[in-house]
């Protein structure tokens, strides 16, 4: 298996746009977890989802986020519209069934906001 | 201006020396524990990892203790290298119910030649 894909790799968008991250987890993780990295903030739990339903969105800073898994083998997260505060490292992870599994992570789109 | 942000945590060390990461973690419930390495550009990536009812786990070069009294796990990593540069995150599972993973704040280990 490839690992945890995210596309793309950076994004550089004006203020006001939409943005689509993607995320295409391991095949089997019925976990996903998408996360949000920053200097301000370091590493936080945005949303996740098991066996494509949403558990916890508590996260999700504003309206403006939102997140879908149309099928296990798909994640976005849509940003709509972007504001220059969401500059950071977007992570996507997916780990198996059961608690005591570790989760793997994407390498990350780097969004910037101008 | 004076920016503001998080303040990771430094260990700096002698290539060689043993290293020690302190986590102080957030939930008495938790019941499972992991240690991430995250290298410049990368995710991060899994180290090891304990369960609730361990308090020592040993793996290649790396020990994880487990000191559910206070609420801090420690992460020891032998004969440090240059490649073992990076920052170090360990994380909590809430529960085994939910499988929600949250982090710690992060250390950054710098090994000195």
């Amino acid at each position: 298996d490839a690992g945890v894909i995210q596309s793309p790799r950076h994004e550089v968008t004006e203020m006001g746009q939409e943005v689509t991250l993607r995320c295409k987890p391991i095949s089997g993780h019925d976990y996903l977890f998408w996360y949000r990295q920053t200097m301000m903030r370091g590493l936080e739990l945005l949303i996740y989802f098991n066996n494509n339903v949403p558990i916890d969105d508590s996260g999700m800073p504003e309206d403006r986020f939102s997140a879908k898994m149309p099928n296990a083998s798909f994640s976005t997260l849509k940003i709509q519209p972007s504001e220059p505060r969401d500059s950071a490292v977007y992570f996507c992870a997916s780990k198996e069934t059961g608690g005591v599994t570790e989760a793997f992570f994407g390498q990350g789109t780097r969004l910037t906001v101008v | 201006g004076e920016s503001v942000g998080l303040h990771l945590p430094t260990l700096s060390v002698q290539e060689g020396d043993n290293s020690i990461i302190n986590c102080a973690y957030s939930n008495s419930a938790s019941d499972y524990f992991i240690w991430y390495k995250q290298e410049s550009g990368k995710g991060p990536q899994f180290i090891i990892d304990i369960r609730s009812n361990m308090d020592k786990r040993q793996g290649q070069r790396v020990t994880v203790l487990l000191n559910k009294t206070v609420k801090h796990l420690s992460l020891q990593i032998a004969a440090t290298q240059p490649g073992d540069s990076a920052v170090y995150f360990c994380a909590e599972n809430f529960s085994s119910n939910t499988g929600k993973l949250i982090f710690g704040q992060g250390t950054t280990l710098q090994v000195k030649p």
